[in-house]
């Protein structure tokens, strides 16, 4: 069971990358990574899933070393819409509950 | 647009009554979630349903109640409601049945607001 450390809050500027990591040291063999996004009054939206090295898609990208006790969520040139919490997602807890931790809170300023 | 449709969007009603709150899963998708988020707070998991079989449970009060109907839409009941219970419900589907190994992925519904006065 996968516990998962991610930053409480990022700042950062309109066109700039953002690269948020999220650890889970002990994810298990079969567990996959998952991504979120969520606006304030509105539910989470997926953004990206991978299992290892890098998946890309039109939003964002995700960086996954061969030892997977990392992620990185990078999401290239951000925007002032990008300022949201995102969600980093390993596997299920000990009750079989797919938990959301407490997120990062990005913050893009003009 | 998630293809998670849930109603109301809105529900305002007093202390002690009872609600229900109904979602309708994206075409295919066989499991649906429930979630409490209270202001400023984080998504809490109340309960998992998969193709009508209760799937795992969180720490859902007794006052609440779910269910997985054959047409696999969902229904999250609501009673003696008390001020603590004002929140927003987010219902959520996957195609997958969820566990070790899975790649689910979530669709999340826009949500009920529900404030109880």
């Amino acid at each position: 069971l996968a516990k998962i450390t991610q930053p409480i809050s990022m700042d950062s500027y309109e066109g700039q990358e953002v690269n948020i990591t999220c650890s889970h040291n002990n994810i298990a063999t079969n567990d996959y990574i998952t991504w979120y996004q969520q606006f304030p009054s509105q539910g989470p939206r997926f953004i990206i899933q991978g299992y290892k090295t890098k998946v890309t898609n039109e939003v964002a990208s995700l960086f996954i070393p061969a030892d997977r006790k990392s992620s990185t969520l990078s999401l290239p040139r951000v925007s002032l819409s990008d300022t949201a919490v995102y969600y980093c997602l390993v596997g299920r807890n000990a009750g079989n509950m797919l938990t959301f931790g407490g997120g990062t809170r990005l913050m893009v300023k003009p | 647009d998630s293809g998670v449709t849930q109603t109301p969007k809105h529900l305002i009603t007093a202390t002690g009554q009872r609600v229900t709150l109904r979602c309708s899963p994206r075409s295919g998708d066989l499991s649906v979630y429930w979630y409490q988020q209270s202001l400023d707070q984080g998504l809490q998991f109340l309960i998992q349903y998969y193709n009508g079989e209760e799937r795992a449970k969180g720490n859902i009060l007794e006052r609440f109640s779910a269910q997985q109907f054959p047409d696999l839409h969902s229904e999250l009941n609501l009673s003696s409601l008390e001020l603590g219970d004002s929140a927003l419900y987010f219902c959520a589907s996957s195609v997958a049945y969820g566990g070790s190994g899975s790649n689910e992925k979530l669709f999340f519904g826009s949500g009920t607001q529900l404030s109880v006065l």
